[in-house]
């Protein structure tokens, strides 16, 4: 069936180090494809989002690359901060307005 | 502004009482909104999607006379847990669709603690 998946289930990193979280996703209907944040007990924090008819965007510290072709998700933190420590999701949409498909998720843990 | 709220934040109750989460979208209108749930260590797992002014679609699986979801206004949705057992542990996220966006921007709240003793 549909899933979105991640390469790594936890990812350690050392402060002002930049990082890396990758995601697969096997939808090519996908249309659309965000980042969540989330941090312990607490909601999905939207990070960074990029439509399918694009390749990169930035954001403060954070890039998103789609790679359609592999179907493949990444995004990268520059300068990894302590606050970044989190668990974070991509999630795939395959319509306007549908249902988001949230991949497994990467805890992200930064040394200080 | 796209803030979501959820109240309560968290609640313990009985095995067999009935528990009722809600979703407010704060400074926007939200025509779907969407109820997740979430397990230790887990991804979100959607139960339903909510729609202003009519039933809502539940995912494979999901009891919709057990978990009993109405969105009466274009700023708030309900999820009712009916005759909650142990197993209905587990973290309740919803998320609000921001109409005005262009995307339709999912935002989320920041969830509720069900523990069912």
């Amino acid at each position: 069936g549909e899933s979105v998946g991640l390469h790594l289930p936890t990812l350690s990193v050392q402060e002002g180090d930049n990082s890396i979280i990758n995601c697969a996703y096997s939808n090519s209907a996908s249309d659309y494809f965000i980042w969540y944040k989330q941090e312990s007990g607490k909601g999905p924090q939207f990070i960074i989002d990029i439509r399918s008819n694009m390749d990169k965007r930035q954001g403060q510290r954070v890039t998103v690359l789609l790679n359609k072709t592999v179907k493949h998700l990444s995004l990268q933190i520059a300068a990894t901060q302590p606050g970044d420590s989190a668990v974070y999701f991509c999630a795939e949409r395959a319509n306007q307005g549908g249902k988001l498909i949230f991949g497994q998720g990467t805890e992200l843990s930064v040394k200080p | 502004g796209a803030v979501v709220s959820q109240h309560p934040s968290r609640v313990i109750c009985k095995s067999g009482t009935s528990v009722k989460i809600e979703c407010r979208s704060l400074d926007f209108q939200a025509t779907t909104m969407f109820w997740y749930r979430q397990f230790p260590k887990k991804s979100l797992m959607l139960m339903a999607t909510s729609n202003e002014g009519s039933k809502a679609t539940y995912e494979q699986g999901v009891e919709k006379d057990k978990f009993l979801i109405n969105h009466a206004s274009l700023t708030l949705s309900t999820l009712t847990v009916t005759s909650a057992h142990p197993e209905d542990s587990s973290f309740y996220i919803c998320s609000a669709i921001h109409a005005g966006t262009g995307q339709k921007t999912q935002y989320f709240g920041p969830g509720t603690r069900l523990l069912v003793l």
